[in-house]
């Protein structure tokens, strides 16, 4: 079985530009989560969705961030535009929707660096 | 927010030495959950913990769900070069929506 997988690994871009992010959860799970690891700084949450509907966004920093999961299946995340402290490691990770299962699998990361 | 504390920040230990570290929390869980990352990699479940009290072991790897539900604890026997790593606490309250909240991390090094 896939894991989470994520695009692209690396990005560089300048402030003011436009970075997508993407994520393939595993295949069947309902439950896709972002997460940004700023250096040094824990992991902390951004946004949950359900299928295609957003179940938590309380984590997001700010309406630069726009997540979209159309159809239920991957998932992007835009950064419009970019600023400095935007650069970090953005996780994505997926669950099952079933109860009492709520380990999250995490995919690799895409490593954003903000010039 | 919640926030949790993870000990120690940094270790440096030789190789076959048994390591622990701990998170603690202001507030409660109802699940504690254990990764590891690798450099490049995102994080990989080690164990999950899913009431107070539980002891569940993976292989060298024992993590215990503290009693007071605000702490967990995890332990490495006979540490091998390839336990080098970052390991990471997480806990989870099922009335935020299932969203982790993360420790800080503990960076292991291993010597041979």
């Amino acid at each position: 079985e896939a894991g989470v997988t994520q695009f692209p690994s690396h990005s560089v871009i300048e402030k003011g530009q436009t970075v997508t992010l993407r994520c393939d959860p595993i295949s069947g799970h309902d439950n896709l989560y972002w997460y940004r690891r700023v250096m040094g700084k824990e992991i902390k949450f951004l946004l949950h969705f359900v299928k295609e509907s957003k179940q938590d966004e309380s984590g997001m920093p700010n309406n630069r961030f726009l997540a979209e999961r159309t159809g239920g299946t991957y998932s992007t995340l835009k950064v419009q535009p970019a600023e400095l402290e935007d650069s970090g490691v953005y996780f994505c990770a997926s669950s099952p929707r079933l109860a009492g299962a709520p380990e999250q699998y995490f995919g690799p990361g895409t490593r954003l660096t903000v010039t | 927010g919640q926030q949790l504390n993870q000990s120690p920040q940094s270790m440096f230990i030789q190789e076959g030495e048994d390591v622990s570290m701990n998170c603690t929390s202001s507030s409660i869980f109802n699940t504690w959950l254990w990764y590891k990352q690798d450099p490049g990699e995102g994080p990989v479940l080690l164990i999950a913990l899913y009431k107070a009290g539980e002891l569940t072991s993976n292989g060298r790897l024992t993590a215990q769900f503290g009693i007071t539900r605000k702490d967990s604890f995890l332990n490495i026997s006979a540490s091998i070069p390839s336990d080098v790593g970052i390991y990471f606490c997480a806990g989870l309250y099922t009335g935020t929506a299932s969203k982790l909240t993360f420790g800080t991390g503990t960076r292991l090094q291993v010597m041979l």
